[in-house]
């Protein structure tokens, strides 16, 4: 089946610095890569969507200036969150689909700001 | 707005005690709903798409059928293995955006 890395896999960095998470679709090409935030036992939060070649489409209440998001061609797509701050801590997760195929799940990304 | 409300939001079976996780939704037009299964620290792993009502789809211990307003996974004898967080979404006609339920921990116990 479709393959979605996601890298790293965790992450621990100070407060203010900021940290790049690389999204890849392996076998495919995507069109649309979303990324998500989850917080511990609670679902998936949309936070924007990514088209190739084109700005991101962030969600209400994300800040785009803090979450900057690339996506430079139909298998790579990258959020880098911005002068992080302890609250920005949480489980970052991609996915990535085509207009036939259904969305397919990076392992996520577990960034933890101290 | 599109929304997605699974019940329970916890189930803990007995090896072997079949029982069914409910998603219901309303969306302004279906086009697809969607379970995935996430084991704790790990991405959503896709499992099924629904399409229209009546359809059902089945892998291994696991069935999904679907109707107008709602989504039922049913699990099978289950084994120890299936316990995991089980995720509904639903796609809109016209939008790749998934909105997500907050899903069912399934617990099974040997």
């Amino acid at each position: 089946g479709a393959v979605v890395s996601q890298h790293p896999s965790w992450v621990i960095c100070k407060s203010g610095t900021s940290v790049k998470i690389e999204c890849r679709s392996l076998d495919f090409q995507a069109t649309t890569m979303f990324w998500y935030r989850q917080f511990p036992k609670q679902s998936l939060m949309l936070m924007a969507t990514s088209n190739e070649g084109s700005k991101a489409t962030y969600e209400q209440g994300v800040e785009k200036d803090k979450f900057l998001i690339n996506h430079a061609s139909l298998t790579l797509s990258t959020l880098t969150v911005t002068s992080a701050h302890p609250e920005d801590s949480s489980f970052y997760i991609c996915s990535a689909g085509s207009k036939y195929s259904p969305l397919h799940f990076g392992n996520g990304t577990r960034l933890t700001v101290t | 707005e599109d929304q997605v409300t699974q019940s329970p939001e916890a189930l803990r079976l007995q090896e072997g005690e079949s029982s069914s996780l409910n998603c219901s939704y309303t969306v302004s037009g279906l086009r697809g709903l969607f379970w995935y299964r996430q084991d704790p620290g790990k991405g959503p792993e896709f499992l099924f798409t629904l399409y229209s009502a009546g359809e059902e789809k089945e892998k291994e211990r696991l069935k999904a059928t679907l109707t107008k307003k709602e989504s039922f996974l049913h699990i099978t004898a289950p084994k120890p293995e299936d316990s995991a967080t089980y995720l509904c979404a639903v796609q809109a006609i016209g939008n790749e955006k998934l909105t997500f339920g907050t899903g069912t921990r399934l617990t099974i116990i040997p």
